[in-house]
C-alpha cells in the first residue's frame, strides 16, 4: 500500500499571507489528523477529520482550519501567517479511533 | 490534564549497550499508548501500540511494555542505525483520535 503523501514538501511564505497544505491518506483510511511540530513545543494536535466531519480540534487559533473531502483527502489552511507558524506540519491517517496513525513526510513551512 | 513525559531527553550508547527509555503518562482513561521513531527531517514511523497494563510488544531489538502509569521501550544490543528520536504518545477514551505526544528521547548509538 502506498503511504501517506503530503504536498508540497517545502513552502516559504511571508507574514500575512495564507497557505494551504494537502494530505492524501492511505487507501481505505477514513481518519486524517494534523499535527504541528516545532523544536520548542514538540508535536501538537491541530485537528482530526473522519468521514468529512471535524471530530476534534486542538488549542490553536481560528487562523488554522481544515477540511476533508469525500475521497478522504484532507487540506489544512493557515491564514494571516505569523513568524511563529514556521514548523513541520504532519498529516497522519488511520482506519479509525484507537488504531495506530501513520504519518506522512510532512510539509516544512517557513514564514519570513 | 492529560500529559506525557519522556526521559531521558537524550541518551548516548555504545553499540551493543542495552538500555531503556521511559514514558510516564497521565490520562483520563487510556485508549492506547503508541511508540514512534522519527529520523531527522522525516515523519514519525509507527513502532508499537499498547492497550492495557501488562501488555508487551517486540520488534527486532525493541521491546515495549506498559503499566498503569508508564511505558518502557527496551533496546537490546543497539546498532548505529537505531539512532533516532523515539516518541511516545497516548490517546484518551474521550478525545477521538487525538494523540498527546511526549517531547521525545534522542538516541545516539556509536559504533
Amino acid at each position: 500500500k502506498a503511504g501517506v503523501t503530503q504536498t508540497p514538501r517545502y513552502l516559504i511564505k511571508t507574514r500575512g499571507q495564507q497557505v494551504t497544505l494537502s494530505c492524501s491518506p492511505i487507501s481505505g483510511h477514513r481518519s486524517v489528523s494534523w499535527y504541528q511540530q516545532t523544536p520548542g513545543q514538540g508535536l501538537q494536535f491541530l485537528f482530526e477529520y473522519f468521514s468529512e466531519t471535524q471530530r476534534n480540534k486542538g488549542n490553536f487559533p481560528g487562523r488554522f482550519s481544515g477540511r476533508q473531502f469525500s475521497n478522504s483527502r484532507s487540506e489544512m489552511n493557515v491564514s494571516t501567517l505569523e513568524l511563529g507558524d514556521s514548523a513541520l506540519y504532519l498529516c497522519a491517517s488511520s482506519p479509525g479511533q484507537g488504531y495506530e496513525q501513520f504519518f506522512g513526510p510532512g510539509t516544512r513551512l517557513t514564514v519570513l | 490534564e492529560d500529559q506525557v513525559t519522556q526521559s531521558p531527553e537524550a541518551l548516548r550508547l555504545q553499540e551493543g549497550e542495552s538500555s531503556s527509555l521511559n514514558c510516564s503518562y497521565t490520562v483520563s482513561g487510556l485508549r492506547g499508548l503508541f511508540w514512534y521513531r522519527q529520523d531527522p527531517g522525516k515523519g514519525p514511523e509507527f513502532l508499537f501500540t499498547l492497550y492495557s497494563a501488562g501488555e508487551e510488544k517486540e520488534k527486532e531489538r525493541l521491546k515495549a511494555t506498559l503499566t498503569k502509569k508508564e511505558s518502557f521501550l527496551h533496546i537490546t544490543a543497539p546498532k548505529p542505525e537505531d539512532s533516532a528520536t523515539y516518541l511516545c504518545a497516548v490517546q484518551a477514551n474521550n478525545q477521538g483520535g487525538k494523540l498527546i505526544f511526549g517531547q521525545g528521547t534522542e538516541l545516539s548509538v556509536k559504533p
